[in-house]
């Protein structure tokens, strides 16, 4: 069964700074994806970036992106220029694709605040 | 286009009473999740919907859980005889066919007393 972890329960940034929030994982697959998804206090889980295990690019989508290093089963977020709304809850997930079921595993989440 | 929606919002429920919870997917999306959030033990899959396909129901807690697909569009949570520990959020989620993006839905929060 593959488990994801996230080490950091509660992260704090000010405005306009990078923070960094990390993600490993565990698994035995060579084929699979990841997933940062946010959650703001509204309950709305809304995908940040997604990262197939073997594209060796990092992804990029504006603000966000990610560090993959395949070898180490890393995959932390990098923010950029954090904002008020980018205060949310940040899961980290893991996708093993070909069983029949792409359900998702998830970390136990990173409590991000941006302080102004 | 609409996204995910579920009904009800909230629901508290007194232990011992069956509750259904309610998901309309994004229409032409074949693929649909329930995942449970809770304190104690964080995001948990639940049940996988895919077209007309058998479910994968490994993720149900006990048989007091079911669900059920009809028509490959929206989807009926099930819990019998609520007990405690089945206070949570429950979230659904929809996807195109594969290992694509899961769109989420904002959640019932289910309260036993």
């Amino acid at each position: 069964a593959q488990t994801v972890t996230q080490s950091q329960p509660e992260m704090s940034v000010q405005e306009a700074e990078t923070v960094t929030l990390s993600c490993t994982y565990d698994t035995s697959e060579s084929n699979y994806y990841l997933f940062w998804y946010k959650q703001p206090p509204s309950r709305q889980m809304i995908l940040v970036i997604r990262q197939e295990a073997y594209k060796q690019q990092n992804a990029t989508e504006n603000r966000f992106s990610v560090n993959f290093q395949k070898a180490a089963k890393s995959f932390s977020l990098k923010i950029s220029d954090s904002q008020l709304g980018d205060t949310a809850m940040y899961f980290c997930a893991f996708m093993k694709p070909g069983a029949g079921s792409y359900q998702l595993t998830f970390g136990k989440g990173t409590k991000l605040s941006v302080i102004p | 286009g609409a996204g995910v929606s579920q009904s009800p919002s909230n629901k508290v429920t007194e232990k011992g009473k069956d509750v259904e919870l309610r998901c309309d997917p994004i229409s032409g999306h074949t693929a649909l999740y329930w995942y449970r959030q809770s304190l104690g033990q964080g995001l948990e899959f639940l049940i996988y919907f895919q077209g007309n396909s058998a479910p994968d129901k490994s993720g149900l807690p006990s048989d007091r859980f079911s669900a059920e697909r009809t028509g490959g569009s929206v989807s009926t949570l099930t819990i019998q005889r609520t007990q405690q520990e089945d206070s949570a959020v429950y979230l659904c989620a929809s996807s195109p066919r594969g290992p694509r993006e899961q769109f989420f839905g904002p959640g019932t929060r289910l309260t036993v007393l």
